[in-house]
């Protein structure tokens, strides 16, 4: 069964700073989709950005980046320039791709990183 | 506006009492399924569906029942509710088709569920 662990409880950054979320996950599937998710006190989930396994470049979306390493099954999200608003539990998700494989359809969570941002 | 709507946002029940949370998407999507998120557990899938009449248990099924009979409604039934099935629920949605484009989960906006 795939499993994704997020290490760091909680994390925080000054506003304007850089950090980095961490996220391991664990396969035997070739092929797969990874998911960083904001969710904000209003329990909303939010995509933030995906990543295609066979994809070698990191996705971006605006100031949200990845750093896929796939040999070591690691998918750590970086903000950059944090504002106030990125304030969130963030979770890392696992997707399969292979259809009739165990985890096609699922998403598969990991426990989640409690993001404050001080001003 | 294209949406997932789950009701209720909030409930609060008695041990063995049943309940039913509905979910509704009107976005045409085969696939919907039914997540739990508890502390330090992140989100764990009860039941999904990949299409009207076929469902199947995801990883904490027990307890719980659903039903698919159209396409846009997939209710989430707990036939004799306990006080380890308080938690936060929530419903999602993705088309069939697949490619990174598609790749996307649309969540409803949850429902707090105490038993007490």
């Amino acid at each position: 069964a795939q499993t994704v662990t997020q290490s760091q409880p909680e994390m925080s950054v000054q506003e304007a700073e850089t950090v980095t979320l961490s996220c391991t996950y664990d396969t035997s599937e070739s092929d797969y989709y990874l998911f960083w998710y904001k969710q904000p006190p209003s329990r909303q989930m939010i995509l933030v950005i995906r990543q295609e396994a066979y994809k070698q470049q990191n996705a971006t979306e605006n100031r949200f980046s990845v750093n896929f390493q796939k040999a070591a099954k690691s998918f750590s999200l970086k903000i950059s320039d944090s504002q106030l608003g990125d304030a969130a539990m963030y979770f890392c998700a696992y997707k399969g791709n292979n259809a009739g494989g165990t985890s096609y359809g699922k998403l598969t969570f990991g426990q989640g990183t409690i993001l404050t941002v001080h001003p | 506006e294209a949406q997932v709507t789950q009701n209720p946002r909030y409930l609060i029940t008695v041990t063995g009492k049943k309940l039913t949370v509905t979910c509704s998407q009107n976005m045409n999507h085969e696939y919907m399924s039914w997540y739990r998120q508890d502390p330090g557990l992140g989100l764990r899938q009860i039941y999904y569906s990949m299409n009207v009449e076929v469902t199947d248990k995801g990883d904490v099924p027990e307890g719980y029942k659903v039903s698919r009979k159209e396409k846009r409604n997939f209710p989430l039934i707990l036939e004799s509710p306990s006080p380890n099935q308080t938690s936060l629920y929530f419903c999602a949605s993705r088309p069939k088709l697949r490619g990174l484009t598609n790749e996307k989960l649309f969540f409803g906006s949850g429902t707090q569920l105490s038993v007490l």
